[in-house]
C-alpha cells in the first residue's frame, strides 16, 4: 500500500514554455503533499507544502508565481513550472502523507525536467 | 532554522559494517528520518526515531540522542546493492504539516 505516482517520468521542453507535473496517491488519501527539487549530486530541497483545498505554503526563496501548485483533490497535486528556463532543469519529486499513514511520507518516482 | 550535517562520502567493504553519522541543530524536534536513495530514483524510507535509543530493522539500525542532536544509521552485512545515498532528515518543531528537511546526504560506495 501507500503508492505515489508521478507523471510524466521525464519531460523535455523549450525555454519559455510551461510544464505540468502530476502527483497522485493511488491507494490512500493524501491530505498533504510536498514538492521537492533535486539537482545532480545534491540533496532534496523542499519547495512547497500543499494541503488539499488550500493554498500551498512555499519555502523561502521559491517563487510561487513561477511554480504553481494546485491540490484540488485528496489524491492529486500538480506542479506547473511556468516560463521554464534551462536553470529549472532538475529532478522534481513529490511526496504524500495521509491522515492514517502516521509520520511517514511516501515518495513518488520523480520527474526529470530538461529545459532546452 | 534547521542545520543538518552528515559526511559527503563514505566507502565500505562488502560484508562489513558501516555507520553513517548525522548531527542536527534545531530549536525543537519532531523526529528524525533516514532515507535511502539510489541514483535517479526517489528516496525510500528506512527509519524514524523520535525517542532516544536504537531502532533495529533487519540489517539496518538507527540511533538517536536528542540531547546531543545526534543520530547514526548502522548498516550490517553490507551488500553491493547498498551503494546509494543515505539522507538524514529532520521534522521541524510545530510543523502541523509534518514537513521534513533533508540533509545533504552521504554517498556510500561498497567495494567487493
Amino acid at each position: 500500500g501507500a503508492v505515489v505516482s508521478q507523471h510524466p517520468s521525464w519531460v523535455i521542453c523549450k525555454s519559455g514554455t510551461s510544464v505540468k507535473i502530476e502527483c497522485r496517491s493511488l491507494d490512500f488519501q493524501a491530505t498533504t503533499m510536498f514538492w521537492y527539487r533535486q539537482f545532480p549530486k545534491q540533496s532534496l530541497m523542499l519547495m512547497a507544502t500543499s494541503n488539499e483545498g488550500s493554498k500551498a505554503t512555499y519555502e523561502q526563496g521559491v517563487e510561487k508565481d513561477k511554480f504553481l501548485i494546485n491540490h484540488a483533490s485528496l489524491t492529486l497535486s500538480t506542479l506547473t513550472v511556468t516560463s521554464a528556463h534551462p536553470e529549472d532543469s532538475s529532478f522534481y519529486i513529490c511526496s504524500a502523507r495521509g491522515t492514517s499513514e502516521g509520520y511517514e511520507q511516501y515518495f513518488g518516482p520523480g520527474t526529470r525536467l530538461t529545459v532546452t | 532554522g534547521q542545520n543538518i550535517d552528515q559526511p559527503t562520502e563514505m566507502t565500505a567493504t562488502e560484508g562489513a559494517i558501516v555507520q553513517i553519522n548525522c548531527t542536527y541543530q534545531t530549536s525543537g524536534f519532531n523526529g528524525l528520518f533516514w532515507y535511502q536513495q539510489h541514483a535517479g530514483e526517489a528516496p525510500t524510507f528506512l527509519s524514524y526515531n523520535v525517542l532516544d535509543g536504537l531502532e533495529e530493522k533487519g540489517r539496518f539500525s538507527s540511533f538517536l540522542s536528542r540531547s546531543k542532536g545526534y543520530s547514526y544509521l548502522l548498516l550490517k552485512e553490507l551488500q553491493m546493492k547498498d551503494s546509494a545515498s543515505y539522507l538524514c532528515a529532520v521534522s521541524p518543531p510545530y510543523s502541523s504539516a509534518s514537513k521534513i528537511i533533508f540533509g545533504s546526504g552521504t554517498r556510500l560506495s561498497i567495494r567487493p
